[in-house]
């Protein structure tokens, strides 16, 4: 099965840098995903990872390490609009579904 | 337009009625999903469907069925409604195909609540 573990909650600065971070279990590793969900919404595609490192897209960026069950997504240059949840997901093992964790809320405080 | 469309996008009902929420999607994916949020347990899959003849199971499907009357529609049905039912309502649709793994486009959401 899978299992999927972020922090609940954060808070940062406008024009600060966060860091959100993701551990995940899963057999048979197929790439994880990064989602936001501004409250209310849909949630909407972020990034994807397979490879280890450090992909960058604009003020966002995501790493993987998968020897350490582990990937963060970086916000750079926060604005009030970054305020919303961002959701780590990982494919369910041998199927096309996403397994996603519980999210984390950040708020952005001027 | 919006690629893909839930309705109704909010409906309140009672204990017992039978409801359907619907799915439709222009983006021409195979895969079409339905999820239920609810507050502190994030986004679980109740049914998904990978072509119109496939139907499977999510992890929560009790007291719900789907429809996959074609590709472009994908319907959740709950046959008499329950108030733990209350929830958001996501659908999603991907295509294998895509370079970005299976990234999942989201419609709109449809919270439902039932008294």
């Amino acid at each position: 099965g899978q299992n999927i573990d972020q922090p609940t909650e954060m808070t940062a600065t406008e024009g600060a840098i966060v860091q959100i971070n993701c551990t995940y279990q899963t057999s048979g590793f197929n790439g994880l995903f990064w989602y936001q969900q501004h409250a209310g919404e849909a949630p909407t595609f972020l990034s994807y990872n397979v490879l280890d490192g450090l992909e960058e897209k604009g003020r966002f960026s995501s790493f993987l390490s998968r020897s350490k069950g582990y990937s963060y997504l970086l916000l750079k240059e926060l604005q009030m609009k970054d305020s919303a949840s961002y959701l780590c997901a990982v494919p369910q093992t041998g199927a096309n579904n996403l397994f996603f964790g519980t999210g984390t809320r950040l708020t952005v405080i001027p | 337009d919006a690629d893909v469309t839930q309705t109704p996008r909010n409906r309140i009902t009672k204990t017992g009625k039978r409801i359907m929420l619907e799915c439709s999607q222009t983006k021409g994916h195979d895969r079409m999903y339905w999820y239920r949020q609810d507050p502190g347990l994030g986004l679980r899959l109740i049914y998904y469907s990978f072509d119109v003849k496939d139907i499977n199971k999510g992890e929560i499907s009790d007291g719900y069925s789907v429809s996959r009357q074609a590709q472009a529609k994908f319907s959740l049905s709950l046959e008499s409604a329950i108030p733990n039912q209350t929830a958001l309502y996501f659908c999603a649709t991907s295509d294998l195909g895509q370079g970005e793994g299976n990234e999942q486009f989201f419609g709109p959401g449809t919270r439902l609540t039932v008294l």
